[in-house]
């Protein structure tokens, strides 16, 4: 069964702009979480998704959002941009929440 | 605010040594704990523990749960270098602003030959 795929791995930006980032759940999984991972923070909750509905949100400011599509696959997007947005963002799966959840490969963000 | 402690954050070993991790919580609605082994890559799921005093046990590595003085702790026996890892302890609870899994900051464990 293939795992949590996400894309793209690796992206650079310019403060500013804007990014979206997409994430594929294990076949069958119908929760998908999303997580920044900074050296300093470790691992922060950003948003949680099932049936197509945001369930639980983290404390990130609104420039920070994302959807989920019907065949469960989610995006997250991040407008204007920041230095301190450059990150590792994970996203992983689950069948239901609260469940086990698995993660994907995750994609690195740089932001000049 | 639901936390998750880990210590040691960082440790150097040898191979074949025995290292313990801990992991002390306080969360509410407490559902499980999970330990995640993470290199430089995704977090892959090592352990899920729900009930007090039952070790889980896989090759070298085992945990346990105590539900009472809410800690977990991680052993590896005879360690390798490719157990050089970042170990994660999440708990597990029903949901809210910190998400269904609430993280340590993880142990960094480094094996030298």
């Amino acid at each position: 069964k293939a795992g949590v795929t996400q894309t793209p791995r690796y992206l650079i930006k310019t403060r500013g702009q804007q990014v979206t980032l997409s994430c594929s759940p294990i076949s069958g999984h119908r929760s998908v979480s999303w997580y920044q991972q900074t050296p300093g923070q470790g691992l922060q909750f950003l948003f949680e998704y099932f049936s197509e509905t945001q369930r639980n949100k983290g404390n990130f400011p609104g420039r920070f959002s994302g959807r989920q599509f019907s065949n469960s696959r989610s995006e997250m997007n991040v407008s204007t941009l920041e230095l301190g947005d450059s990150a590792l963002y994970l996203c992983a799966s689950s069948f239901f929440p609260p469940e086990t959840q698995y993660f994907g490969p995750g994609t690195r963000l740089l932001v000049l | 605010e639901d936390k998750v402690v880990q210590s040691p954050l960082s440790l150097v070993v040898h191979e074949g040594d025995t290292v313990t991790l801990n992991c002390s919580y306080e969360v509410t609605n407490f559902r499980s704990l999970l330990w995640y082994k993470q290199e430089k890559k995704a977090p892959t799921f090592l352990f899920m523990l729900t009930s007090s005093g039952i070790e889980k046990k896989s090759g070298r590595l085992s945990s346990i749960l105590d539900k009472k003085e809410l800690f977990s702790i991680l052993n590896i026996t005879a360690t390798q270098t490719g157990d050089s890892a970042v170990y994660l302890c999440a708990v597990g609870n029903y949901g809210g602003s910190q998400g269904n899994l609430i993280f340590g900051k993880g142990t960094k464990l480094s094996v030298k030959p």
